[in-house]
């Protein structure tokens, strides 16, 4: 089965600074990516999805962008963080008509 | 565009009892797949139940179950016998079964369920 491993687990940063987020997966090709914000006691908001290397689709316009370099790593990055940008971030992956695998989130904390 | 809601932000319930949280979806799609996931306080999602939109019967988990209504665009999960470790945010998700730029999974904003000894 597919496993996702996400890092870092936590991150403060201050505010203009730059951010990427890594997220790599195991144990299947070519899968589905996602990145999902969840602000705190909230729901699961879709940023960005990719079906393959290099094809990124954004879901709401935002300070950040995603890219896929290689078929198992999808990178979540911004050039100059706000303070909006606060929250936890999932990455996640599908494959065909299977159920969704999630890593572990990363807590991010814009000061 | 596919939507899923889920109307109960909150629901309590005593251990031991049963309970059930709602989940509505809007697709036009005739194939598809829904899902329950539950998220504890550690926040890792942990797939709960899962039911394709072909299959009448409605899935089952040992405590777990839906009640799937597809005319209606209703999937309701029911938890038996309640325990304290089922207190955890709990959302419906759905999926449309193909390959490619359509294979999105879109979540409901969730139902924090506590479970009360």
């Amino acid at each position: 089965s597919q496993t996702i491993h996400q890092w870092p687990a936590t991150l403060v940063q201050p505010v203009g600074s730059p951010l990427s987020l890594e997220c790599t997966v195991e144990g299947t090709s070519n899968p589905n990516l996602y990145w999902y914000r969840q602000a705190a006691g909230r729901g699961l908001q879709l940023l960005f999805y990719s079906v393959g290397i290099g094809q990124i689709s954004s879901e709401v316009p935002q300070n950040l962008s995603a890219s896929r370099p290689q078929d198992r790593q999808f990178i979540l990055s911004s050039k100059k963080l706000l303070l909006s940008d606060s929250g936890f971030y999932l990455c996640a992956c599908t494959r065909g008509n299977t159920e969704a695998f999630f890593g572990q989130g990363t807590r991010l904390t814009v000061v | 565009a596919q939507t899923v809601t889920q109307s109960q932000p909150e629901m309590s319930v005593q251990e031991a009892e049963t309970v059930t949280l709602s989940c509505t979806y809007d697709t036009s799609e005739n194939n598809y797949y829904l899902f329950w996931y539950k998220q504890p306080p550690s926040r890792q999602m942990i797939l709960v139940i899962r039911q394709e939109a072909y299959k009448q019967q409605n899935a089952t988990e040992n405590r777990f179950s839906v009640n799937f209504q597809k005319a209606a665009k209703s999937f309701s999960l029911k938890i038996s016998d309640s325990q304290l470790g089922d207190t955890a945010m709990y959302f419906c998700a759905f999926m449309k079964p193909y390959g490619g730029a359509t294979n999105k999974l879109i979540f409901g904003t969730g139902t924090l369920l506590a479970v009360q000894p």
